[in-house]
């Protein structure tokens, strides 16, 4: 069974700070790693991809893949009120690349 | 910047009722994708769709499913006899290769209330 493991939160932080969000997967061959953004009734939203080990940088966001531990992470520099919202992981799991994605984790930045 | 497009954005029906969903992928996109979300719970897949045929389900595309693209820019999925339990959000996406090259793109979700 194909797993992406999220702590669910609530995470908190203060406005300005850096959120750290974490997230293990179980399928050691899988190759593309996505963050998603999904604000209550909404749809999930893109904020990253990753595909290779290392950093990638996108404005305020950074994404970490660590593929021998199994491991991706975001990171959300100066965190914004508007940044409060459930995150979620996924990578590709099907044979097509399907999607798999985690239970998320909800972020909220207290002014 | 072209976005997925989903009708209607709240579809009540009886059990046991047939309904349609409706999507219109971004239009230079060759894959095509239904995911659901029970409130609560965690976006599952439900079935990918490549050179006009499912390319992969999941174990919840039953024999109640079905998905079809009628013409060059929509694409659908049918529920046959609807049930309580198929309450969800349902969202439509795209890509323009598999997720393995590119990203999904999410529609703005239909949400399937069952009565």
């Amino acid at each position: 069974q194909k797993e992406v493991e999220q702590n669910s939160g609530p995470l908190s932080v203060p406005e300005g700070a850096i959120a750290s969000l974490n997230c293990t997967y179980s399928d050691r061959g899988s190759q593309s790693f996505f963050w998603y953004r999904q604000y209550s009734g909404k749809s999930p939203e893109l904020i990253m991809f990753i595909y290779s080990n290392g950093d990638k940088e996108d404005g305020r966001f950074t994404a970490q893949l660590n593929k021998a531990s199994q491991y991706v992470s975001l990171l959300i520099r100066d965190s914004q009120p508007s940044d409060s919202a459930t995150y979620l992981c996924a990578f590709s799991g099907g044979s097509q690349g399907n999607l798999i994605f985690g239970k998320g984790t909800k972020l909220s930045v207290k002014p | 910047e072209p976005e997925v497009t989903q009708t209607p954005s709240h579809q009540v029906t009886q059990m046991g009722q047939e309904v349609i969903l409706r999507c219109v992928p971004i239009s230079n996109h060759l894959y095509f994708y239904w995911y659901r979300q029970i409130l609560g719970q965690k976006v599952e897949f439900l079935v990918s769709f490549y050179n006009n045929e499912i390319s992969e389900k999941s174990e919840i595309f039953d024999d109640q499913f079905s998905v079809e693209r009628p013409d060059g820019s929509n694409f659908t999925l049918k529920i046959r006899s609807t049930k309580l339990e198929d309450s969800a959000m349902y969202f439509c996406a795209s890509s323009w290769e598999g997720t393995y090259n590119s990203p999904l793109h999410f529609g703005n979700g239909t949400r399937l209330t069952v009565t």
